[in-house]
């Protein structure tokens, strides 16, 4: 069984400081982990996956995550925010070598707000 | 090349009616997924189909079903709607459907039900 937990519902930051979206994951083997972000009436996106090679993961747009098997985490970081990274993203994770879309699981999501 | 596609991107439909929605996957992908996103529920697992076959089904009722063409377009149907069938539908397509390969997610349908 996997899960994830996105620690946060809702984080305000102001532009140009950093940004920290919190997500833990449960998972009996070791996982492969995605992070999407969806702006309003949009699809999502990827922004950057974990699938056990580097352990910091570097995405578009300046986000990155590292991947911490002793805590469980996959948190989301950027150095700077900026107005354009308000959205809400997501934490997905799905077991390693699955050969089925379905087993992806997706966390509840936090919504970021940017503030000048 | 062409992102995944959806339409219609905006329905209104009333309870009892039925409604179909299409998705065209990024060329060359075999795989499509539909999700049902909403406030409560936050993203759930519809189905898959690779191959014009359904590969995995989620925990919804009958009501709900999908097909995929030979051309990996794929369509899905709801009957009988209910009001707490508003919500977004996502499709996602992928090349081979593998959990490590990336999904590449249409904008949606925004389907109300009154």
């Amino acid at each position: 069984a996997q899960s994830v937990t996105q620690l946060d519902s809702h984080v305000s930051v102001s532009e140009g400081t950093p940004v920290l979206l919190r997500c833990n994951y449960s998972s009996s083997y070791s996982p492969s982990l995605f992070w999407y972000v969806q702006h309003p009436n949009k699809g999502l996106q990827l922004l950057l996956k974990y699938t056990s090679a580097a352990t910091l993961v570097k995405g578009i747009n300046g986000f990155e995550a590292e991947f911490k098997k002793s805590e469980t985490s996959f948190h989301l970081t950027k150095p700077s925010a900026h107005m354009s990274d308000a959205a809400e993203y997501f934490c997905v994770v799905t077991p390693p070598h699955t050969g089925t879309a379905s087993k992806l699981t997706f966390g509840t999501g936090t919504r970021l707000q940017v503030t000048l | 090349k062409a992102g995944v596609t959806q339409t219609p991107r905006y329905l209104i439909k009333t309870r009892g009616q039925q409604v179909t929605l299409s998705c065209s996957p990024i060329s060359g992908h075999r795989s499509v997924s539909w999700y049902q996103q909403t406030p409560g529920q936050g993203l759930q697992f519809l189905f898959e189909y690779f191959s014009e076959t359904q590969r995995n089904k989620g925990n919804f009722p009958g009501r709900f079903s999908g097909r995929q063409f030979s051309n990996s377009r794929s369509e899905m149907n709801v009957s009988t709607l209910e009001l707490g069938d508003s919500a977004l539908y996502l499709c996602a397509s992928s090349l081979g459907g593998t959990g490590q390969e990336t999904q590449y997610f249409g904008p949606g349908t925004r389907l109300l039900v009154l």
